[in-house]
């Protein structure tokens, strides 16, 4: 089993509507928690971040981290065909220094 | 925000040919850096953590002597492939850790190759 699952999609959604992205993980030591963004044949970049368990909002974005349960999800609110990426889960443990990358969700948002 | 340069984006080589990959943090200095090999649709996958000034470490199944990293200074690491051959075509992205932030880990826009 893989430390890090995510659904690779694709997901197609309307553009507007509310689009939920999850991961799954199974090191209980992972405490950092991050969204990635990557567009086709580009770097990742970085879209929320998230310590520990709780919510987290920024504009149309919205992380949570359910730690009890080892699952997490980002929410996009108003979707826009500009979102339209692979959106990559990645997590950490205080210890480490790498990333632990799900495989990513493919997403489209059609106008 | 922390920018992470890699060149080059796109390379094309023939097979038995070595390739060299930059990656260099612009403004700000790393003293870690990642070097991951992504697949089409799949994650990206570790190949190797470099501190700089030391030798890099390796993930399992990943051979040193085929990918050769250097991390010479703290805002320069390389990663040579050697003796390329057709299945090391793929797509590598380098990362940079900004020590001056609990999240700093900011990526280079990839390297896509492609062996001949």
């Amino acid at each position: 089993q893989k430390e890090v699952e995510q659904d690779p999609g694709p997901l197609s959604v309307p553009e507007g509507a509310i689009v939920s992205l999850n991961c799954t993980y199974s090191n209980s030591a992972f405490q950092y928690f991050m969204w990635y963004r990557q567009y086709s044949r580009k770097g990742p970049e970085l879209l929320m971040y998230t310590y520990s368990s709780g919510n987290k909002e920024d504009g149309r974005f919205t992380a949570q981290v359910d730690k009890s349960s080892k699952y997490i999800s980002l929410f996009i609110r108003d979707s826009q065909p500009s979102d339209s990426a692979t959106y990559l889960c990645a997590m950490k443990s205080n210890s480490g220094y790498a990333l632990n990358f799900g495989k990513g969700t493919s997403l489209l948002v059609t106008p | 925000g922390a920018v992470v340069s890699q060149h080059p984006s796109r390379v094309i080589c023939k097979s038995g040919t070595s390739v060299k990959i930059e990656c260099r943090s612009l403004d700000f200095q790393a003293t870690t850096m990642f070097w991951y090999r992504q697949f089409p649709k799949q994650s990206l996958m570790l190949m190797a953590t470099s501190n700089e000034g030391s030798k890099a470490t390796y993930e399992q199944g990943v051979e040193k002597d085929k990918f050769l990293i250097n991390h010479a200074s703290l805002t320069l690491s390389t990663l040579t492939v050697t003796s390329a051959h057709p299945e090391d075509s793929s797509f590598y992205i380098c990362s940079a850790r900004d020590h001056r932030e609990t999240n700093g880990y900011t990526f280079g826009s990839g390297t896509r190759l492609t062996v001949v």
